[in-house]
């Protein structure tokens, strides 16, 4: 069976300081993996994802996450945070194949303080 | 419109009384899904539907739970008798078929979902 841990549920940092949001998780199959970034009262919105290919990716925002299989890792960065970066972010795999469900982490709240 | 929308956005109902909540997914996209976003649980999976195959229901947490997708367009998640614990945002996202008619690389467009709040 497929599962996201995000480690931290609330991580704050300092306007410019670095962003990173950590996702473990563990499948028997080849991944897709996704972080998604929720607002106050909005839906998700997808930042980026990871299907194939080059192990670094790089989603909006200045966003970007690296695919580390030896790890399980899939860790969320940005070099800078901004006020506007406060938000909620979920990792989420998927398998491989047509079955289509994404299992999501808890979540992490992002603080970013002033 | 170009996005997902449901509704009604909020939904406050009584304990035991059924309610259904409606998802309009963006045209074209053949796949559809419905999860379920709680303090307790996070955010689960409900239920895909793709194209015309049967659906995926092995998230739906109750047999008091059910969603059908007429004409392949617009879905509708029921939830009758219900319960406190059924308190949550449900959340519905689309997605555009890819090669070979499969979705599983491409974007799931959320919707900005129903709160239901049962009494």
């Amino acid at each position: 069976a497929q599962s996201v841990t995000q480690l931290g549920s609330h991580v704050s940092v300092s306007e410019g300081a670095l962003v990173l949001l950590r996702c473990n998780y563990s499948s028997s199959v080849p991944p897709y993996l996704f972080w998604y970034v929720q607002y106050p009262n909005q839906g998700l919105q997808l930042l980026l994802k990871y299907t194939t290919g080059a192990t670094l990716v790089k989603g909006i925002n200045g966003f970007e996450a690296e695919f580390k299989k030896s790890e399980t890792s899939f860790h969320l960065t940005k070099p800078s945070a901004h006020m506007s970066d406060a938000a909620e972010y979920f990792c989420a795999v998927r398998r491989s194949g047509n079955t289509g469900k994404l299992i999501f982490g808890q979540g992490t709240t992002l603080q970013v303080k002033p | 419109g170009a996005g997902v929308s449901q509704s009604p956005s909020n939904k406050v109902t009584e304990k035991g009384k059924d309610v259904e909540l409606r998802c309009d997914p963006i045209s074209g996209h053949t796949a559809l899904y419905w999860y379920r976003q709680s303090l307790g649980q996070g955010l689960e999976f409900l239920i895909y539907f793709q194209g015309n195959s049967a659906p995926d229901k092995s998230g739906l947490p109750s047999d008091r739970f059910s969603a059908e997708r007429t004409g392949g367009s617009v879905s509708t998640l029921t939830i009758q008798r219900t319960q406190q614990e059924d308190s949550a945002v449900y959340l519905c996202a689309s997605s555009s078929p890819g090669l070979a008619g499969e979705s599983s690389y491409n974007e799931q467009f959320f919707g900005p979902g129903t709160r239901l709040t049962v009494l």
